[in-house]
Parts: structure tokens; sequence; C-alpha cells
């Protein structure tokens, strides 16, 4: 199966800073990679579908880019409530895997 | 508005068996595949198995493959996986979510918890 690697495994950041999380993939995963916030005792929410592309919703602020086996989410201008922690997932090959996840913490 | 919402967990002994259920409702329901996905406590995601709109073609890894049964009711728009043998290791919320654009999640549900304990 395809492993990704999320790094950094944490980060802390102040409200208003910039964050760049990333994720490789153990082999080409093409754009099929996604990105998906989870909040402590909450569901993921799905943030950026296709490497680029942001979900229903999703504020500007969020930014995904990359391909084939480096991606990277952008989070400008964070806010509070994004203190989260966010996985990137792929859908090229089955089974579907997600990274370790990034904790962004204050 | 698009809803998911599972069912079925429970404390459960080593070797036994559970079946979870995922009640959708919002969105014709045959038209997407769907997936459960779990996550241990204080650990990442982890998805188990993956279901055809159809409910013809059905996905599993290698963790539960032999274990778990994944089946859909297309009339009662519900989702169903059914857990045998179960291990320490299967103790995790259970999610089940919608595969919006092929194995990418857009929606999801609360999650139910299954423990397995003696």
């Amino acid at each position: 199966e395809i492993v990704l690697t999320q790094s950094p495994a944490a980060l802390s950041l102040s409200p208003g800073e910039s964050a760049t999380l990333s994720c490789r993939a153990s082999q080409s995963v093409s754009s099929y990679l996604a990105w998906y916030q989870q909040k402590p005792g909450q569901s993921p929410r799905l943030l950026i579908f296709d490497a680029s592309n942001r979900a229903t919703g999703i504020p500007a602020r969020f930014s995904g880019r990359g391909s084939a086996t480096d991606f990277t989410l952008t989070i400008s201008s964070l806010e509070p409530e994004d203190f989260a922690v966010y996985y990137c997932q792929q859908r090229s090959h089955w089974p579907p895997t997600f990274g370790q996840g990034t904790k962004a913490e204050i | 508005e698009v809803q998911l919402l599972e069912s079925g967990g429970d404390l459960v002994q080593p070797g036994g068996s559970l079946r979870l259920s995922c009640a959708a409702a919002g969105f014709t329901f045959s038209r997407f595949d769907m997936t459960w996905v779990r996550q241990a406590p204080g650990k990442g995601l982890d998805c188990i198995s993956g279901i055809s709109g159809s409910g013809g073609t059905k996905y599993y890894a290698d963790s539960v493959k032999g274990r778990f049964t994944v089946s859909r009711d297309n009339s009662k728009n519900t989702l169903y996986l059914q857990m045998n043998s179960l291990r320490g290791e299967d103790t995790a919320v259970y999610y089940c979510a919608r595969a919006g654009s092929g194995w990418c999640f857009d929606f999801w549900g609360p999650g139910t918890l299954v423990t397995v304990s003696s």
C-alpha cells in the first residue's frame, strides 16, 4: 500500500501566521491527494481534494498544491478555529491511505 | 443536507462479533460508493472497507479481510459492517463516510466506538 509521510508532526504557531504542511507519498499518486481537518472529538472534514481543489464551504485561506509524490497544504493567516490535526489521504490506489497527521497548535 | 449516523458500537469480548450500521439521508444513497474508516484511540485514520453504490463491488484492507463484511441496503439507505473474530487492535471509533469522487470522503458520520476487551 502507498505510505504517506507528513511533516512536521507538529507545529506551533500564532493566530495570523501562515502554516505550510507537507505530505510525501511512497509512489506517485498523480493528483489524487486530499487534505482533511480533524478537531478533538469530531469527525474529519474534507478541505482539499485532488491536490488543489477546495471542498464546498472551505475558506480561501486554505490552499493545496503538488503532484506525483510531493504535496503541500498552506493555511494563510491562521484563525483560532484552524488549530487542529490535518491529514493527507491518497485515493490513487486501494486501500486509500492517510498520513499520520500534523498537529497545528497555538 | 447530507447526514450520516453510525450505530451499533459496543464493548465486546475478543473473538466476538458486532454489526455496525450507518443510516444515510439527504442524498441519493445508491449513487455513491461508501466506506468505513476507523481511528484507534489517539491514533490516525485507517480506511478498512469500501463498497460500490450498487453493492456489487467490495473492498477490504488486509487487516480486516476475512473477518469483516461490508454490505448495504439501498432500499433502506443504510450501510453495514459485520465484524467477526474481533481483536483488541480493532478497538476504535468507526466512521462511515461518503466517497464523493473516487475514494475521497466528502461527508462523515460522527462515529461509533467499538471496544474489544475482556
